[in-house]
Order: C-alpha cells, then sequence, then structure tokens
C-alpha cells in the first residue's frame, strides 16, 4: 500500500464545476504539499500546510491531521485547470517528500 | 529569473552509454534533489543534497551518481543506461527542508 493515496485517479468535469481531489496518507507528517503538472511536463508547487485551510485565488487546500487527510478544492473550474494534481507528505522523521501517483483533470469547455 | 534550469530536455540513448543530466539553479538553493517519473507511479527520489559537498542516496539511488561541487549545480550520471532507465527526470530545489520546492522543466530520456 503507498503512504499517500490520491483519489479519483482520473477526473472529468465541465466549466464551472466545483472539484475536490483528495489525499489520504498513512505516517505522521511536518508538512503536506500539492503541486500541479501542466501537459507540457512543468511542476509547481500550489501549496504547503500543515494544519487548516490555505486559499490562493479558485484553489482551496484543506488538511485533517488527525484524519490523516487533505483535499483540494478548485472552485468555476475552467479548461485551464486541466492537469496532473500531486499530493506529496513530507514525514516527521525525516527530511524527503513522498508522492501520490497524481489525478489527471481534465475539464472541458 | 531562470529558477531550475534543466538540460537537456530530450535524450535518446543506448544501452551502456553514459552521460550526464545537468541541472542548476539561481536561487541560492541549499537543498536540491533529483526524481524521476515513470507511469502509474509518484515521482521518486534518486539523490539529494543538503548543500554543497553533501550528497546522499534516496529511493532509487542504483545506477545513478550525483556530485555537488557548488551550491548552485547538481547534475545526476547514469553510468551505463539500461531501459530500466527510461523516464522523466525532474530537478528540484528548495531554500530548506520544509519549504516548496522549484522543479525543473524535466528530461525526457529514452534508453533503447
Amino acid at each position: 500500500k503507498n503512504e499517500v493515496e490520491q483519489s479519483p485517479q482520473n477526473l472529468t468535469a465541465q466549466e464551472g464545476e466545483f472539484i475536490t481531489i483528495n489525499c489520504s496518507y498513512s505516517v505522521g507528517i511536518s508538512a503536506l504539499h500539492w503541486l500541479q503538472q501542466h501537459p507540457g511536463g512543468g511542476i509547481v508547487s500550489l501549496f504547503m500546510l500543515s494544519s487548516g485551510k490555505k486559499k490562493h485565488g479558485r484553489l482551496i487546500a484543506t488538511i485533517n491531521i488527525q484524519e490523516k487527510h487533505s483535499s483540494l478544492h478548485i472552485t468555476a473550474s475552467h479548461p485551464r485547470d486541466s492537469a496532473v494534481y500531486i499530493c506529496a507528505v513530507r514525514e516527521t522523521s525525516g527530511s524527503r517528500l513522498t508522492f501520490g501517483e497524481g489525478t489527471q483533470l481534465t475539464v472541458n469547455p | 529569473n531562470a529558477g531550475v534550469t534543466q538540460t537537456p530536455k530530450f535524450q535518446v540513448l543506448k544501452t551502456g552509454q553514459s552521460m550526464t543530466l545537468q541541472c542548476a539553479q539561481d536561487m541560492n538553493h541549499e537543498y536540491m534533489s533529483w526524481y524521476r517519473q515513470d507511469p502509474g507511479m509518484g515521482l521518486r527520489l534518486i539523490h539529494y543534497s543538503v548543500g554543497a559537498g553533501i550528497t546522499d542516496q534516496g529511493e532509487v539511488p542504483n545506477g545513478y551518481n550525483v556530485s555537488r561541487s557548488t551550491t548552485e549545480d547538481f547534475p545526476l550520471r547514469l553510468l551505463s543506461a539500461a531501459p530500466s532507465q527510461t523516464s522523466v527526470y525532474f530537478c528540484a530545489s528548495t531554500l530548506r527542508v520544509g519549504q516548496p520546492q522549484h522543479f525543473g522543466d524535466g528530461t525526457r530520456l529514452s534508453i533503447l
């Protein structure tokens, strides 16, 4: 079993829909990252959080440390949001990141 | 700002050849990492460095060497390429552990 599990693996939505991507992990962590990988391949960091909630534009990330679960929400989705969204955790015992397999999001116009 | 620069973007090698993937960052970041990305798997750490002169193995280090002679550069060497090393390779850097990572654009490597 992977230490970091994302769901769903693939998600197709219509423009304007509210989107939720989930991430569950099995280890104690010091931080959780959400990353975005565009079709061209580049990866950018969206959020780093260790508690509560963060918001940036139409993106919202939440984390529940007790339940070992995080969600990434996209409000008013747009075709340009189409990308792979990756969850990664940094364990409390180390410096490395462990990555989920990613969620492929496609937003149709 | 250049950020993290990886070269080359694409490379095709024959089994047994050696090559070096280059990674450079201009943000004075101490922590640099190399990952490989394969279908159906998350990014996996190959080697990392917490500062000039210091390197350590990640999850999948076999077949790869690294060095960190300067803060800016962190090259990844394939000693004798094998088809199993066909992958997309990403270099990343961060100011220090616990901060967001900055990724290069990736190198798509095919071993025939």
